[in-house]
């Protein structure tokens, strides 16, 4: 199975950061990674699929990006709706396994 | 309105066997496959399978072979996920999530999620 290291588990920040989350993968898979935000008591929310193309409808602060095995999600300038738990995903092969996920919390 | 509904919360007993439902609408059932995803509390997605709707194939995440089974209905359009032999950390929200045919599989609409709880 492909594992899916994230990284940090949870951090701290204010309204206006840059906030940047990282993915690692155990192995090639391409450009085969997802982003999701998710809130508690709400269905998970694609933001980003193939790495790097962003969902419709999605705000343009975010943005995701990839080298190799590693790919990383970016938050421009932090909103307070931005304030949730974020996932990555792998679409490679089965199974679709999820990283651990990093909650993004107000300093 | 493309939407995937859920059936309500559950309450079994270690042992028992739940079976959660999803209906799909707004959208053509056959084209697209549902996967299942729950999280249990405090923890984070975990994938559970797979369903293609069009063909009936399915692809289980291997700690749960045995135990699950999913199931669609496509004069209802209805995706089922059933999970056997209950044991106290199944407890979760468990999602149906639809997957994108496209080149790159993911995940574009979710249920709003059902709440299992297993306890004696």
């Amino acid at each position: 199975d492909i594992q899916m290291t994230q990284s940090p588990s949870s951090l701290s920040a204010s309204v206006g950061d840059r906030v940047t989350i990282t993915c690692r993968a155990s192995q090639n898979i391409n450009i085969y990674l997802n982003w999701y935000q998710h809130k508690p008591g709400t269905a998970p929310k694609l933001l980003i699929y193939a790495a790097s193309s962003l969902r419709s409808g999605v705000p343009s602060r975010f943005t995701g990006s990839a080298s190799g095995t590693d790919f990383t999600l970016t938050l421009s300038s932090l909103q307070p709706e931005d304030f949730a738990t974020y996932y990555c995903q792998q679409s490679y092969t089965t199974p679709y396994n999820f990283g651990q996920g990093t909650k993004v919390e107000m300093k | 309105q493309v939407q995937l509904v859920q059936s309500g919360g559950e309450v079994k007993k270690p042992g028992a066997s739940v079976k959660v439902s999803c209906k799909a609408s707004g959208y053509t059932f056959t084209s697209y496959g549902i996967s299942w995803v729950r999280q249990a509390p405090g923890q984070g997605l975990e994938w559970m399978g797979w369903i293609s709707p069009y063909s009936g194939n399915t692809d289980y995440a291997q700690e749960l072979q045995g135990r699950v089974t999913m199931t669609t209905d496509t004069t209802t359009t209805t995706a089922s996920m059933e999970l056997r032999s209950l044991r106290s950390d199944d407890t979760a929200v468990y999602y149906c999530a639809r997957g994108n045919p496209g080149p790159y599989w993911y995940f574009d609409l979710w249920g709003r999620g059902t709440l299992v709880t297993v306890s004696s």
